[in-house]
C-alpha cells in the first residue's frame, strides 16, 4: 500500500521570504501522480501543484514550485515571495497512474508573519 | 459551471441517529469520491462510486456506513446509529473519467455528533 509522509506538522514563514514543505512518500509503482493541496480555513481543498512521475521537469505554478526526486522518493513544495494568504494547512498526496483515489499525508501548517 | 456541491455544511447528529450527506459532481463528471478528515489528520479514503456502481469501497467501515450513486440525483454517504467517533468532516470529489483527469473537492460537511 502507498503511504505518504509530511514531518513537518507546522512551519513559519516571514511575509515575501521562501518556504519549503516536505513530503515523502513509498511506493512500488512506477506511474504515478503527485500533489500539494492547500486547505484554508473555509476547509475547501485547493489544488495547488500536480506532478506526474514519468516528467523529470519540475513542476512551476507561479510562485509554486516542487522539487520532485522520484529516485529518493521525494516530493517537496516550494513557495516563494510567500503572502498572508497562503497561510493554511498543506497536504501533499499521492495517486496511481491507473487509480482513482489519493493517498494524503497528514499535512502541514503554514504560519505566514507579517 | 458549479463546482461540486456538499449539503448540508454542518450537521448535527444525536449518538444512535442517522446522518445522510449529499453531494452533487460537477457537471459532466460520473464519478465520485468520498473522503473523511477527522480533527488534526489528513483526509482518508472511504469509497469511489460511479453512476449506480461501487467501484471501490476498501476504505468504508464494515458496519453502519453505505454510499450510493443513483442514475438520478446527488450522491448520498448514509452514517446509521452515529457515534461520537464519526464526528469529522466528510468530503466529497468529482471526476469526469476514471484515471488521467483532476478530482474536484466539494466543501465538506462537518458532521458533529453529540
Amino acid at each position: 500500500a502507498q503511504t505518504v509522509t509530511q514531518s513537518q506538522p507546522e512551519m513559519s514563514v516571514q511575509e515575501a521570504e521562501t518556504v519549503t514543505l516536505s513530503c515523502t512518500y513509498d511506493t512500488s509503482e512506477s506511474d504515478y501522480y503527485l500533489f500539494w493541496y492547500k486547505q484554508p480555513p473555509s476547509r475547501q481543498m485547493i489544488l495547488v501543484i500536480r506532478q506526474e512521475a514519468y516528467k523529470q521537469q519540475n513542476a512551476t505554478e507561479n510562485r509554486f514550485s516542487v522539487n520532485f526526486q522520484k529516485a529518493a522518493k521525494s516530493f517537496s513544495l516550494k513557495i516563494s515571495d510567500s503572502q498572508l494568504g497562503d497561510a493554511a494547512m498543506y497536504f501533499c498526496a499521492y495517486r496511481s497512474g491507473d487509480g482513482n483515489k489519493l493517498v494524503f499525508g497528514a499535512g502541514t501548517i503554514l504560519r505566514v508573519k507579517s | 459551471n458549479a463546482g461540486v456541491m456538499q449539503n448540508p455544511r454542518h450537521l448535527v447528529r444525536r449518538r444512535g441517529q442517522e446522518a445522510r450527506l449529499r453531494c452533487s459532481p460537477m457537471k459532466g463528471h460520473s464519478h465520485v469520491y468520498w473522503y473523511r478528515q477527522l480533527p488534526e489528520e489528513g483526509l482518508k479514503f472511504m469509497v469511489y462510486l460511479q453512476k449506480e456502481n461501487i467501484i471501490d469501497e476498501s476504505g468504508m467501515p464494515k458496519e453502519r456506513f453505505s454510499a450510493e450513486f443513483p442514475k438520478e440525483g446527488p450522491s448520498i454517504l448514509r452514517i446509521q446509529q452515529v457515534v461520537r467517533g464519526d464526528s469529522a468532516a466528510y468530503f466529497c470529489a468529482s471526476s469526469a473519467s476514471r484515471v488521467n483527469t483532476e478530482a474536484f473537492f466539494g466543501q465538506g460537511t462537518r458532521l458533529t455528533v453529540v
